[in-house]
């Protein structure tokens, strides 16, 4: 079964400075994709950030960038010049057969002025 | 363009009562499913589908029934609501389940209570 495992039930962080959520996930496949996505008070799910496992290249988007480590199957998402919109909850997931999407539990994140 | 629409957005039931969640997209997804979002335990798979007349089940799909008679709707069916079924339930589509370039459009969730 594939899991996913984010250790950080809560996270703050001051406007402006950069945080880092971690992940990591179990899979015994070798193709598969990453995401981290965004849900704020609104209850909005927002994809913030996407991987290609087979790609080695980390992606970015804006102040959005991952770390991704396939042999230690960790996937931790850095946010840079953390904004006061940034307050959320992060959410990431896992999926390898187009289908079946596993989240983990969510990290709250506060971003404080 | 709406993309995806979750009506109700809350709703209250008894225990025992029946009800349907809706769900439409306007995006001619192929690809649309059901998540249930639960404190401490992330969102979890509930029912999915690959297109209209093929349905599949996900990590958790007792007590819940689903339908694909078209590309555009795919109802979740509660048939007899239990207090355990009290969660944030949402919607998502997308051209192939949300791989590479077609990644999941959520709808803005229905808040279920079974009292």
């Amino acid at each position: 079964a594939q899991t996913v495992t984010q250790s950080q039930p809560e996270m703050s962080v001051q406007e402006a400075e950069t945080v880092t959520l971690s992940c990591t996930y179990d899979t015994s496949e070798s193709n598969y994709y990453l995401f981290w996505y965004k849900q704020p008070p609104s209850r909005q799910m927002i994809l913030v950030i996407r991987q290609e496992a087979y790609k080695q290249q980390n992606a970015t988007e804006n102040r959005f960038s991952v770390n991704f480590q396939k042999a230690a199957k960790s996937f931790s998402l850095k946010i840079s010049d953390s904004q006061l919109g940034d307050t959320a909850m992060y959410f990431c997931a896992f999926m390898y057969n187009n289908n079946d999407m596993r989240f983990g539990a969510g990290t709250r994140l506060t971003v404080k002025p | 363009n709406a993309g995806v629409t979750q009506t109700p957005k809350f709703q209250v039931l008894k225990t025992g009562q029946s009800m349907t969640l809706q769900c439409a997209q306007d995006m001619n997804h192929e690809y649309m499913s059901w998540y249930r979002q639960d404190p401490g335990m992330g969102l979890r798979l509930i029912h999915y589908s690959v297109g209209a007349g093929i349905t599949d089940q996900g990590e958790v799909p007792n007590g819940y029934n689903v339908s694909r008679s078209t590309t555009e709707d795919f109802p979740l069916r509660l048939l007899s609501a239990a207090p355990s079924q009290t969660s944030v339930y949402f919607c998502a589509s997308s051209y192939s389940g949300g791989a590479s370039n077609s990644p999941l459009h959520f709808g803005n969730g229905t808040r279920l209570t079974v009292t």
